[in-house]
């Protein structure tokens, strides 16, 4: 099993562009998560699926848009991508358990807005 | 509401001194917590992880954490610190969210180095 893998590894873009940021898990996950990692701030959630064609939003949403049209994939959009978003970026995934699930995550992408 | 707080943003031990990294959290129901580490370049991989019953967890890479309620700590510790051993560990706490899901609370991180 691959488990949870990114793409792209790595990505610059110019302030104003747009980019997708694609997540997949061959685990039969229903969960899947969006975080970003900043120095210093640990990671924060953006937003989150409980199942196919769900999304919800986390704790920093704004600036960011998602969708699960398939189990297995999660993507995440940058409509007009700000320095500000400038970041790694994580997915995870994990099974439908309550609280003691455990997330599993994929290896991250750098985005860099200049 | 539940948040955790790791006290050190870096540590610096000697090969094959104790390790010691600590974790408070905030939580108003029982927590579920938990020990990521995050080697270079790489994603988070579980260390541990605490839900109810023995509150000292074992983990992989003979680490190992104690969930002291009185204290509302959930430090990890490893007896005998190995060059591999640095890396970058967060601590978090599972929350619950409406309509029965959860998400993790994550700590800022402290950053393990381990001198020769």
């Amino acid at each position: 099993n691959a488990g949870v893998t990114q793409t792209p590894k790595f990505r610059v873009l110019k302030t104003g562009q747009s980019m997708t940021l694609l997540c997949a898990q061959d685990m039969n996950h229903e969960y899947m998560y969006w975080y970003r990692q900043d120095p210093g701030m640990g990671l924060r959630l953006i937003h989150y699926s409980v199942g196919e064609g769900t999304t919800a939003k986390g704790e920093v949403p704004d600036g960011y848009n998602v969708s699960r049209l398939k189990k297995q994939n999660f993507l995440l959009g940058l409509e007009s991508a700000a320095p500000s978003q400038t970041s790694v970026y994580f997915c995870a995934s994990s099974y439908p358990v309550l609280r003691s699930s455990e997330q599993y995550f994929g290896p991250g992408t750098r985005l860099t807005v200049t | 509401a539940q948040s955790v707080t790791q006290l050190g943003s870096h540590v610096s031990v000697s090969e094959g001194a104790l390790v010691l990294l600590r974790c408070n959290y905030s939580s108003s129901v029982p927590p579920y917590l938990f020990w990521y580490v995050q080697y270079p370049n790489q994603g988070l991989q579980l260390l541990l992880k605490y839900t109810t019953g023995a509150t000292l967890v074992k983990g992989i890479n003979g680490f190992e954490a104690e969930f002291k309620k009185s204290e509302t700590s959930f430090h990890l510790t490893k007896p005998s610190a190995h060059m591999s051993d640095a890396a970058e560990y967060f601590c978090a706490v599972s929350v619950a969210l409406s309509g029965g899901y959860n998400k993790l609370i994550f700590g800022a991180g402290t950053r393990l180095a381990v001198h020769p």
